[in-house]
């Protein structure tokens, strides 16, 4: 199975900052990573799909780059709804797909 | 307008049976490219993927808890239905159905979750 690792499993950030997320996996995995946000008691939500791709209806304040193993979301100026949880996801062995443990992400 | 919405039993015993059924809209699972999956997450902890259906009524479960799931669909009436065998208390989590786009490899839209517990 391929692991996924995201750093920081939390942070802590002001209103305004900018703001990035690493995720790494175990092997190549092309582009085939999605970053999902999720706040207390809500269901994910799809922000990227294929590394760099803004799902319809994400600020464009977020972006995702990487390919291969590395990879980063960044938030460029964060809002007060973005302190959530962060998830990535590895879709290149679908169906069989596996997610990061999570980033925390937390007001200063 | 996609939507789907988890139902099924809040408290089971432990070595009893789950069955979960995922009641969407606003797509057809008999169109190409679509799939329903089930992903559950544990109170405090991660996601895991468990099971997938596709368009074309292929089927597919995590290796670890294969022997245990069953995924179906009636495209009639827009439902997917998961069942879990021999229910044990470290399976308490949020489950949630979700549907998947084969092309874009993600998961665009997710029902709210329904909390599982295992409990004596």
């Amino acid at each position: 199975d391929i692991q996924m690792t995201q750093s920081p499993s939390s942070l802590s950030a002001s209103v305004g900052d900018r703001v990035t997320i690493t995720c790494r996996a175990s092997q190549s995995i092309s582009n085939y990573l999605n970053w999902y946000q999720q706040k207390p008691g809500k269901a994910p939500k799809l922000l990227i799909y294929a590394a760099s791709s803004l799902q319809s209806g994400v600020p464009s304040r977020f972006s995702g780059s990487g390919s291969g193993t590395d990879f980063t979301l960044t938030i460029s100026s964060l809002q007060p709804e973005d302190f959530a949880t962060y998830y990535c996801q590895q879709s290149y062995t679908a169906p069989q797909v596996t997610f990061g443990q999570g980033t925390r992400l937390e007001i200063k | 307008q996609v939507t789907l919405r988890e139902s099924g039993p809040a408290l089971v015993k432990p070595t009893q049976t789950l069955t979960l059924t995922c009641t969407f809209s606003g797509f057809s699972l008999s169109t190409s490219d679509m799939c329903v999956s089930w992903i559950r997450q544990p109170p405090g902890k991660a996601l895991e993927w468990l099971a997938r259906i596709d368009w074309d009524d292929d089927k597919y479960y995590t290796t670890s808890l294969q022997t245990r799931l069953t995924i179906s669909k009636d495209t009639s009436k827009n439902q997917v239905v998961l069942t879990m065998t021999n229910m044990d208390p470290v399976d308490t989590a949020t489950y949630y159905c979700a549907r998947t786009r084969i092309s874009a490899a993600a998961t665009d839209y997710w029902g709210q979750g329904t909390l599982v517990t295992v409990s004596s």
